[in-house]
């Protein structure tokens, strides 16, 4: 069973600029939501995607973006970046319905630096 | 709304000792409840989950936790603190609303020292 990846690692932008993160989801999983960690804090929700379409967010802006795609990999992008983006972002993958509904799986994550 | 609270950033232990760790949660609705690890440089693996069943959940690595409702807690033990348990803990309680989001406490982390 291949877990929740997750690329680049590391990923150093300007302010201004755009980035893409991605995330392949667990075997058998079609739900991904995204995590923004802030050094020293916990997760906070950006949003979900199931079917390729979003279903749910949190408190982001709209220059937060994803993308869902048929084999339910998933793709995160920031416009305009500014420094407070700077953090953790993970993504969780989970199989809808079923027992294991409510466990989510989270990937190493990418560390994101704008300077 | 929801909300988790853990009470203590850092939490020092002895190896051997008992560990506990601390968390209150708010909720309007029977909750779902998760304990996650993290350790450095690295994502969140989930140690254990509430989910109205039985009110003592055992997970992994020798954790376990106790769903309180009259106290509204979910704190997490282990009987006996190994050096490899220093990590970044998180709470979390799982809103489901259409779908399901986790909303985590702000961690604790424990150290473990000889």
């Amino acid at each position: 069973e291949t877990g929740v990846t997750q690329s680049p690692t590391h990923l150093i932008k300007t302010r201004g600029q755009q980035v893409t993160l991605r995330c392949s989801s667990q075997s058998g999983h079609n739900t991904v939501s995204w995590y923004q960690q802030a050094l020293g804090q916990g997760p906070q929700f950006i949003f979900q995607y199931y079917r390729e379409e979003e279903n749910g967010r949190g408190n982001f802006p709209p220059r937060f973006s994803g993308l869902q795609f048929p084999n339910y990999s998933s793709e995160l992008n920031v416009n305009a970046l500014e420094l407070d983006d700077s953090a953790l972002y993970l993504c969780a993958s989970t199989s809808s319905g079923g027992a294991r509904s409510y466990e989510q799986y989270f990937g190493p994550g990418t560390r994101l630096t704008v300077t | 709304a929801q909300s988790v609270t853990q009470l203590g950033s850092h939490v020092s232990v002895s190896e051997g000792a008992l560990v506990l760790l601390r968390c209150n949660y708010s909720s309007s609705v029977p909750p779902y409840l998760f304990w996650y690890v993290q350790y450095p440089n690295q994502g969140l693996q989930l140690l254990l989950k509430y989910t109205s069943a039985a009110t003592l959940v055992k997970g992994i690595n020798g954790f376990e936790a106790e769903f309180k409702k009259s106290e509204t807690s979910f704190h997490l033990t282990k009987p006996s603190a190994h050096m490899s348990d220093a990590a970044e803990y998180f709470c979390a309680v799982m809103f489901s609303g259409g779908y399901n989001k986790l909303i985590f406490g702000a961690g604790t982390r424990l150290a473990v020292h000889p």
